[in-house]
């Protein structure tokens, strides 16, 4: 079974600190996604990495960062995080086409 | 842009047949999936569609019309667990890029 891991389940921030968001895939996939999910507008796609310290912009990049320095571990970092950006976030990894999802981690930032 | 649409919410009958649907525009297209979303849970794989026509799987079933920009899962013999978000994703023309639509809230009454 595909593992995708998430560091964790919820997460209360201050506006202003800095946020890392992490996930892990024991699958040895190749492609890694961070989504955040509101209501009313689906899963919107933040970031994208194809390989080892390869990153992609997705739709909404504005306010996040990533790194992936290992394969099985893709980081989304929130410099300083705003009210704004309160939601739900999911990491998800492929290797041909099906994308396999974490849990999500449900942050509120104050 | 791109744009996904799908009904916001369905009520339907234990039992019965629901079909859910999915128009899109975007600029690219590789394919098309379906993913079920249980709430507070990951999404997961329901199906994919490359070719138009109809692919089944148990109770569930989707068909696509790539030239009517079309897409529709169909739910038989509805049981309570399937009330859950169905999200409508579009694979974009280069990786594994995917594009969500806002997800139909099903609720399944006995």
């Amino acid at each position: 079974d595909v593992k995708v891991t998430q560091s964790s389940r919820y997460l209360v921030k201050r506006t202003g600190e800095k946020v890392f968001l992490e996930c892990v895939q024991d699958m040895d996939h190749e492609n890694m996604f961070w989504y955040r999910q509101d209501p009313g507008l689906g899963l919107r796609l933040i970031y994208f990495s194809y390989d080892v310290k390869m990153k992609e912009k997705g739709d909404i990049p504005e306010g996040y960062s990533v790194s992936r320095e290992k394969k099985e571990r893709f980081s989304l970092i929130l410099e300083s995080a705003s009210t704004n950006q309160t939601s739900m976030y999911l990491c998800a990894s492929s290797s041909l086409y099906t994308q396999y999802f974490g849990p999500g981690t449900r942050l509120t930032v104050l | 842009g791109q744009n996904i649409d799908q009904p916001t919410e369905m009520t339907a009958t234990e039992g019965a047949i629901v079909q859910i649907n999915c128009t899109y525009q975007t600029s690219g297209f590789n394919g098309l999936f379906w993913y079920q979303q249980h709430a507070g849970e990951a999404p997961t794989f329901l199906s994919y569609n490359v070719l138009d026509g109809l692919e089944e799987k148990g109770r569930f079933s989707s068909f696509l019309s790539r030239s009517k920009g079309y897409s529709y899962l169909l739910l038989k013999e509805l049981q309570m667990k399937d009330s859950a978000s169905y999200l409508c994703a579009v694979e974009m023309e280069y990786g594994n890029k995917l594009v969500f639509g806002a997800g139909t809230i099903l609720r399944v009454k006995s």
